[in-house]
């Protein structure tokens, strides 16, 4: 099947730097990737929609000059946290849609997280 | 966007079948169903898709009735390494904006 790589899968930082996390499609071309974020026991969170070319649609709550992201490519989308804070440490998950080649209709294929801490 | 509805949490044993069902009223003409499983930690892993009766696949199977209003996961002679959280999601082949629900808390006992 598709595989979604994310990387790294986990980080520390300082407050006040920023974090990119990275987010590959390894065998599909993705056109649309999303970005999530999960907090303990708690249910995943949409931050923001990803367009290869386009600027990213963010969700309702979510500061875009935080959270940047950028999708250059077909198979590459990246989130950078800038000026991380502790209450931005999370689990942060990328997805990407499978539109042209997938095994059911519509599936998404999910990365394995990031786990990022901030001091 | 269709609102799904899941019980919070499950209970089950070893060798056990599970049915896990959401209610998802305002579905779309259009709307495919499908399930996701999360382990701690990890992203979510797709399961299992469908629009209408019954799609069965290697590891599970999806009975959606007519109305389509629900529709039912079943997860046959479950084992401890089943234990995760499962959501159900609901949208518009291709360009649905895939949003998750509080999801399915399944432990599976000895």
């Amino acid at each position: 099947g598709a595989v979604v790589s994310q990387h790294p899968s986990w980080v520390i930082c300082k407050s006040g730097t920023s974090v990119k996390i990275e987010c590959r499609s390894l065998d599909f071309q993705a056109t649309t990737m999303f970005w999530y974020r999960q907090f303990p026991k708690q249910s995943l969170m949409l931050m923001a929609t990803s367009n290869e070319g386009s600027k990213a649609t963010y969700e309702q709550g979510v500061e875009k000059d935080k959270f940047l992201i950028n999708h250059a490519s077909l198979t590459l989308s990246t989130l950078t946290v800038t000026s991380a804070h502790p209450e931005d440490s999370s689990f942060y998950i990328c997805s990407a849609r499978d539109g042209l080649a997938g095994t059911a209709p519509d599936t998404q294929y999910f990365g394995p997280g990031t786990r990022l801490t901030v001091l | 966007l269709a609102k799904t509805t899941q019980p919070i949490s499950m209970d089950s044993y070893e060798g056990q079948e599970v049915n896990i069902t959401c209610s998802h009223n305002n579905i779309a003409t259009n709307d495919y169903i499908t399930w996701y499983q999360q382990f701690p930690s990890q992203g979510p892993r797709f399961i299992i898709q469908g629009y209408k009766t019954k799609v069965t696949n290697e590891v599970a199977s999806l009975f959606i009735p007519a109305d389509r209003k629900s529709s039912t996961l079943s997860l046959p002679r479950v084992s401890l390494s089943d234990t995760a959280v499962y959501y159900c999601l609901v949208g518009l082949r291709g360009s649905y904006i895939p949003t998750f629900g509080r999801g399915t808390s399944l432990i599976v006992h000895p």
